[in-house]
């Protein structure tokens, strides 16, 4: 009964390469999230979807895309990857928008190499 | 820019002894203060939080101080564990984007020894 789930967790590609990252969460939330951890740890914000609808894209390379299927299903898609876009990338979901409800909560994260 | 900034990188205590990690922010339009907790390999995990209309915020060993005039708030974890030894995050975020975006500072690395 994984709240947000991520797959895969680890991903090595080589540069130039087309990859995807799926995020499903089952908390009924409104809204989504997709954030980077670099190698310093240091958590950004990348995108926030709710209902579907992409709220904040915060200055990522277009090859970075993210889908949403649906309100439970949140997946990133990368292309032309290259190497500075190594790192963990982590799902998160909220219940709503506004002052009414801040949490959120992440996934277990998806570990991407690129060689 | 960063928009939250947080001290020390890494923290090394005793078993019993108090931890104690600050952040300090700019921007006067956020208005929920979380803290994450992160094991390593895991996401992070809500621990604790605090809006502005409150100066301290106790959950069990874990309290968020904040001083607003100051725009600093720092978390105490007393007693500290070894079980506790994880990367701490303080985050800011504000409903003015609707997406409650978090912002997070730089993470503290906290130790516990036995």
């Amino acid at each position: 009964d994984t709240a947000v789930s991520q797959t895969p967790k680890y991903l090595v590609t080589q540069m130039g390469n087309d990859k995807s990252i799926k995020c499903e969460q089952n908390l009924g939330h409104d809204t989504m999230y997709w954030y980077k951890q670099d190698s310093k740890k240091f958590l950004k914000i990348m995108f926030s979807y709710n209902n579907k609808e992409l709220i904040i894209n915060e200055t990522v390379p277009n090859r970075f895309s993210p889908k949403s299927p649906d309100k439970a299903h949140l997946n990133l898609h990368i292309n032309s990857l290259e190497l500075g876009d190594s790192a963990v990338y982590f799902c998160a979901s909220s219940p709503k928008i506004g002052r009414a409800s801040y949490e959120q909560y992440f996934g277990p994260g998806t570990r991407l190499t690129v060689t | 820019q960063q928009q939250v900034k947080q001290s020390p990188q890494s923290l090394i205590v005793q078993k019993g002894g108090i931890s104690i990690i600050n952040c300090a922010y700019e921007n006067t339009a956020f208005d929920y203060f979380p803290w994450y907790q992160q094991f390593p390999g895991k996401g992070p995990a809500l621990l604790i939080a605090i809006r502005p209309d409150v100066s301290e915020k106790k959950e069990g060993r874990f309290t968020i101080s904040f001083n607003k005039s100051a725009k600093q708030f720092s978390l105490h974890i007393m007693d500290s564990q070894p079980g506790d030894s994880a990367t701490y995050f303080c985050a800011a975020t504000d409903d003015q984007t609707g997406a409650n975006n978090l912002f997070f500072g730089t993470g503290t690395r906290l130790t516990v020894i036995p």
